[in-house]
């Protein structure tokens, strides 16, 4: 398997465009998580899904961030608008949970710079 | 809330020194894992301790997860240049999600 892919690997806006982050996570996967880095906050869950439903947003900054998962094979996660507060780099996770384990697979993320 | 506290944030040190990361939390985890995470790369695993004591070893690295199964640890022997990186800790509470620590970056310069 190729592993947990995200699109695009870079983003450069400017402040009130939309900005859509893509993931493809590992087939068979039954969890999806969308987190955000930064060097101040450290690595910060934003939303997470099962089974294609989302089960808790309570990370998600504001109203200005929505994400979805259509399939079981495809998540988008889009700020709009977007400040230049929200520069991070934006990691997708998937998961297959398995009896006591819980073992996360990151995509390489992406890195959003909003001037 | 659950939180996981990891310290120290930042370790430089020379090759060959030893060291030991600590994550510790006032809730108990069903499991404890450790990433480590390269410049450019998302955290990829390295071990899950799931038993109250239990001690894993990779190579150099050695883990244990506390008796209450609410801490852990994460020694280095003789670290390497190759060691460089960014270690977090994450617990399972089996709510389907995992709660990380704020990470700790080291360095070892040669």
């Amino acid at each position: 398997d190729a592993g947990v892919i995200q699109s695009p690997r870079h983003e450069v806006t400017e402040m009130g465009q939309e900005v859509t982050l893509r993931c493809k996570p590992i087939s068979g996967h039954d969890y999806l998580f969308w987190y955000r880095q930064t060097m101040m906050r450290g690595l910060e869950l934003l939303i997470y899904f099962n089974n294609n439903v989302p089960i808790d947003d309570s990370g998600m900054p504001e109203d200005r961030f929505s994400a979805k998962m259509p399939n079981a094979s495809f998540s988008t996660l889009k700020i709009q608008p977007s400040e230049p507060r929200d520069s991070a780099v934006y990691f997708c996770a998937s998961s297959l949970m398995s009896g006591a384990k819980n073992i996360q697979y990151f995509g390489a993320g992406t890195r959003l710079s909003v001037l | 809330t659950q939180l996981l506290e990891q310290s120290p944030q930042f370790l430089s040190i020379q090759e060959g020194e030893n060291l030991t990361v600590y994550c510790n939390s006032s809730s108990v985890f069903s499991s404890l894992q450790w990433y480590r995470q390269e410049p450019g790369e998302g955290p990829v695993l390295l071990v899950t301790v799931v038993t109250g004591g239990e001690v894993k070893k990779l190579k150099r690295l050695t883990f244990q997860f506390g008796d209450a199964r609410k801490d852990s640890s994460l020694h280095i022997t003789a670290a390497q240049p190759g060691d460089t990186g960014l270690y977090l800790c994450a617990g399972d509470g089996n709510t389907g999600k995992l709660i990380f620590g704020q990470g700790t970056t080291l360095q070892v310069k040669p």
